[in-house]
C-alpha cells in the first residue's frame, strides 16, 4: 500500500492558520491525495482531495508539492471545533477506492 | 446536506449471536463501504461494494462477515457468530463516483459481551 507519514500531533492557537504536513514519497501518478478528519466520538469527515494542482474548498486548502511527494493541508483560521485527528490518505488510482487510514495527526487548538 | 445514516447507534450482543448493522447511503451514490475502528486504534477497511457485488475486501472480512444491498436503499453488514474482538465502531461510507470524497456515517458501536 502507498504510505503516508504525518506528525503524531500538532498544536495551534485559535484564529491562527494551521499547516498540517504529509509525506508520501511512494505516490504513483494516478494516486489521489485525500484528507479526512475525525472529531472525538464521530465518524471520519471528508475535508479535501487533489491530484496535482492545489485545491481550495470551504473547509481548507490543499497544497501539493510539484513532485507530489508531499502535501500540506491548510486550515486558514483554526477554531476550537477543528480539534480532531487529521488523516492524509492516498487513494490508489487502480483500486475501487478503499481508504487505508494511518494514525493521522492529532490537532489541538488552544483558545 | 445529505447524510449517511446508520442504525442502531449502539448495539450490545452476546458472543456467538448474529448481528446486522444497517446503513442508508446517500441516494445517488454508487460505491459503498464498511470500515471499523476498535477503541483507540486506526480506522480499518473491511469491504467495498459496487454494482451489487463486493469489489474488494480486506483480510478482516472473513466468512463470518457478509454484506447486502437488499432493496436499493439499505446497505447491511452481517456478522455471524460474533466474537469479543468484534467489539468496535462500525462505519458505513458511500461515494458518488471515484475519485471524489467519501461521506461516512456516524457509526454503530458494537459491544460483544
Amino acid at each position: 500500500d502507498a504510505k503516508t507519514t504525518q506528525p503524531n500531533s500538532m498544536e495551534s492557537n485559535e484564529e491562527e492558520p494551521v499547516h498540517l504536513p504529509c509525506n508520501h514519497s511512494t505516490i504513483s501518478g494516478t494516486d489521489y491525495i485525500h484528507w479526512y478528519r475525525q472529531l472525538p466520538s464521530q465518524g471520519p469527515e471528508y475535508v479535501i482531495h487533489g491530484l496535482t494542482s492545489n485545491v481550495n474548498n470551504r473547509m481548507a486548502s490543499l497544497a501539493i508539492a510539484e513532485d507530489r511527494k508531499s502535501s500540506t493541508l491548510i486550515l486558514h483560521r483554526a477554531t476550537l471545533r477543528d480539534a480532531a485527528v487529521y488523516y492524509c490518505i492516498l487513494r490508489l488510482g487502480g483500486s475501487q477506492g478503499n481508504l487505508i487510514f494511518g494514525k493521522g495527526t492529532k490537532l489541538s487548538v488552544k483558545p | 446536506e445529505p447524510e449517511v445514516t446508520q442504525t442502531p447507534s449502539h448495539q450490545v450482543t452476546q458472543m456467538g449471536q448474529e448481528v446486522i448493522l444497517r446503513c442508508v447511503p446517500i441516494s445517488n451514490h454508487l460505491y459503498f463501504y464498511w470500515y471499523r475502528q476498535i477503541l483507540g486504534q486506526k480506522v480499518e477497511f473491511l469491504v467495498s461494494f459496487y454494482n451489487n457485488e463486493i469489489s474488494e475486501k480486506s483480510e478482516i472480512f472473513d466468512d463470518q462477515f457478509s454484506v447486502e444491498r437488499p432493496d436499493g436503499s439499505n446497505f447491511t453488514l452481517k456478522i455471524r457468530s460474533t466474537k469479543l474482538e468484534d467489539s468496535a465502531m462500525y462505519f458505513c461510507a458511500s461515494n458518488p463516483e471515484l475519485p471524489r470524497g467519501y461521506t461516512f456515517g456516524s457509526g454503530t458501536r458494537l459491544t460483544v459481551v
